[in-house]
């Protein structure tokens, strides 16, 4: 079975800190994606990565960043909390041109 | 612009009826299409797919219709149970890695 395992499930963070949410999967996939959901706007894709150090702007990338330095890990980075970054944080894999499978999610309370 | 969309925000259906959701897109380029569910604080999970040299998929409970000439999607669940109630994704992509989300449909399954 797939696995795709997400650092945290709730996060409590305040305006202007640094935030991390790492995302790890066990089936060697070559793609990885962070999206964000809220409701009535469905998954909005914020970045993706097709292979280790590359990465690709999704359709909201603003106040975001990523890395990923090994096959299996993807990293989101909040470089400075803001409160329209309040949100529920899905992280998927995929081997190309196949389904992609999800994490968990990180739901994120930025006060 | 969103090139996936889902209209109707709810749904709600008798346990043992058929339930329908629908969803529409505007890339003719799209050529593989999926529908994921989602339980609340939970990840997606992969449900059916289609690829668009197909007009019909079926696993199960679950059956998945496309029309390319109208660029419409459709998930059947028959008969519905009330642990099909979840949110609804469909899910669209093009000869690539990426894959856009519609906004999704709560279904709720009155017992």
């Amino acid at each position: 079975d797939v696995k795709v395992t997400q650092s945290s499930r709730y996060l409590v963070k305040r305006t202007g800190e640094k935030v991390f949410l790492e995302c790890v999967q066990d089936m060697d996939h070559e793609n990885m994606f962070w999206y964000r959901q809220d409701p009535g706007l469905g998954l909005r894709l914020i970045y993706f990565s097709y292979d280790v150090k590359m990465k690709e702007k999704g359709d909201i990338p603003e106040g975001y960043s990523v890395s990923r330095e090994k096959k299996e890990r993807f990293s989101l980075i909040l470089e400075s909390a803001s409160t329209n970054q309040t949100s529920m944080y899905l992280c998927a894999s995929t081997a190309a041109r196949e389904t992609q499978y999800f994490g968990p999610g990180t739901r994120l309370l930025v006060l | 612009d969103q090139q996936v969309k889902q209209n109707s925000p709810s749904l709600s259906v008798q346990e043992g009826r058929i339930s329908i959701l629908n969803c529409d897109y505007t890339n003719s380029m799209f050529d593989y299409f999926l529908w994921y569910k989602k339980y609340p604080a939970e990840g997606p999970t992969f449900l059916i797919s289609i690829s668009s040299i197909k007009d019909k998929n079926e696993d199960g409970r679950f059956t998945v219709f496309l029309n390319k000439s109208a660029k419409h999607l459709s998930l059947h669940i028959v008969p519905s149970q009330p642990g099909d109630s979840a949110v609804y994704f469909c899910a669209a992509s093009a000869s690539g890695n990426q894959f856009y989300f519609g906004t999704g449909t709560s279904l709720t399954v009155i017992p």
